[in-house]
């Protein structure tokens, strides 16, 4: 059974500051991993999706790297925003006819202006 | 078609009583699911449907939960006699023929079961 887990809960970081989040899972059998972005009260935007067979993954200030074999994720945000405060969350899908997605509690970012 | 879309955003219900959701995935996806999220977790998956074929249930969806998708279109999940734990976010999301697409994610339907 997959787990996900991501590391720290919550996170404040001053404008500007590059920072990263992890995210670990348990079965390295995994098919893709995302990341989403939830902002309070709404529903998720996903960021980013790397495929089993890709190392990592950008788009603009973000950029986000996998490794199967020690079951760890990141995601990397460079010169951070306030509009990026909100909470991300990482999510591995399960190999075989679909996509059985779990995710992890997500990691609550505040960027401080 | 812009999206994933939910109805209604917000449910307050009494104890006991029957709701019912919908969801309108993607019009060319043929893969839908359904998630709960409760505060400070992430969400949990439900059910999931590849046209209108239920495929695989979780151990969340009790015998007073039932999903449909009747023309492999739009979908509804109701809940039968509500409880207080039934009060989360619930998601819909919806993704192409191919595996490899990434899940589109609706607004959610906020359930507050008093």
């Amino acid at each position: 059974k997959q787990e996900v887990t991501q590391i720290p809960a919550a996170l404040s970081v001053p404008e500007g500051e590059n920072l990263v989040l992890n995210c670990s899972f348990t079965d390295s059998a995994i098919y893709n991993l995302q990341w989403f972005r939830q902002d309070p009260g709404k529903g998720l935007t996903s960021l980013l999706l790397i495929q089993s067979s890709q190392r990592e993954q950008t788009s603009g200030r973000l950029n986000a790297s996998l490794d199967k074999s020690s079951g760890r994720s990141t995601l990397y945000i460079a010169a951070s925003q306030p509009g990026d405060s909100a909470t991300y969350l990482c999510a591995g899908s399960s190999s075989g006819g679909y996509q059985k997605v779990t995710f992890g509690t997500g990691t609550k970012l505040q960027v401080i202006p | 078609d812009t999206g994933v879309s939910q109805d209604p955003r917000h449910k307050i219900t009494k104890r006991g009583q029957n709701v019912t959701f919908r969801c309108d995935p993607i019009s060319e996806h043929n893969r839908l699911y359904w998630y709960r999220q409760t505060l400070g977790q992430g969400p949990e998956f439900l059910t999931y449907f590849q046209n209108e074929a239920q495929l695989e249930k979780s151990r969340l969806l009790s015998d007073r939960f039932s999903a449909e998708r009747p023309k492999g279109s739009f979908s509804t999940l109701e809940i039968q006699r509500t409880e207080q734990g039934d009060s989360a976010m619930y998601l819909c999301a919806s993704s192409g023929r191919d595996a490899t697409d990434t899940q589109y994610f609706g607004p959610g339907t906020r359930l507050t079961v008093l």
